[in-house]
């Protein structure tokens, strides 16, 4: 069973300062992982994903996930936070096996940028 | 980029009434669409996959009577909640995946709808 833990709830930084969201997961194989991003009342908007290849992602409004595989891990990180990235932060799962394989998703986590 | 859209964006009924929720690709071809349900300050949880052409798979604990999904073409899967009641009020979301990546061994990601708001009284 493929599942993503994301242990804080809440994370809360400051504007400038650098920022991770944390997020492991388990899978039976290898796993192609996701990081979604979403604004009150509306849908996930996608930040980055990892398939294969270099293990730093870079993904959309300056943001990157490292995945660490002996750690299973797939953090997701941003040099410099800026207010506008308060949100919620969704990182998803899915097992390499087929292109029909739904999404497993982490709880949320809620990154609070205070100016 | 690809887009996805959901008609109605909210919609308020009364209960017992049926509500029928659209979910279209709008530029791309989706040979699958998945639809979440999502509480308050909850994650999504998927109830099924639908698959253009041929019956949506639900996911355990989800009433197939009262959720239909219909994937009748590669843009357009609706999903009807019948008979709803107040329990039923959630965000719903769809999502869709590009026809382009069915049948490999590769995953292209999801593309997301907006989410529809359901309010039941």
């Amino acid at each position: 069973a493929q599942s993503v833990a994301q242990p804080e709830d809440q994370v809360n930084v400051a504007e400038g300062n650098p920022l991770t969201v944390k997020c492991t997961y388990s899978v039976s194989g290898n796993p192609y992982l996701f990081w979604y991003v979403q604004y009150p009342n509306r849908g996930l908007q996608f930040l980055l994903k990892y398939i294969t290849g270099d293990n730093l992602v870079k993904g959309s409004y300056g943001f990157e996930a490292e995945f660490n595989k002996s750690q299973t891990s797939f953090h997701l990180k941003k040099p410099s936070a800026l207010v506008s990235d308060s949100a919620l932060y969704f990182c998803a799962v899915t097992q390499r096996h087929s292109g029909n394989t739904p999404l497993v998703f982490g709880k949320g986590t809620r990154l609070s940028v205070i100016a | 980029g690809a887009v996805v859209s959901q008609h109605p964006s909210w919609v308020i009924c009364k209960s017992g009434t049926s509500v029928k929720i659209e979910c279209r690709s709008l530029d791309f071809q989706a040979t699958t669409m998945f639809w979440y349900r999502q509480f308050p300050k909850q994650s999504l949880m998927l109830m099924a996959t639908s698959n253009e052409g041929s019956k949506a798979t639900y996911e355990q604990g989800v009433e197939k009577d009262k959720f239909l999904i219909n994937h009748a073409s590669l843009t357009l899967s609706t999903l009807t909640v019948t008979s709803a009641h107040p329990e039923d009020s959630s965000f719903y979301i769809c999502s869709a995946r590009d026809r382009a990546w069915a049948g490999t061994s590769g995953q292209g990601e999801q593309f997301f709808g907006p989410g529809t708001r359901l309010t039941v009284l």
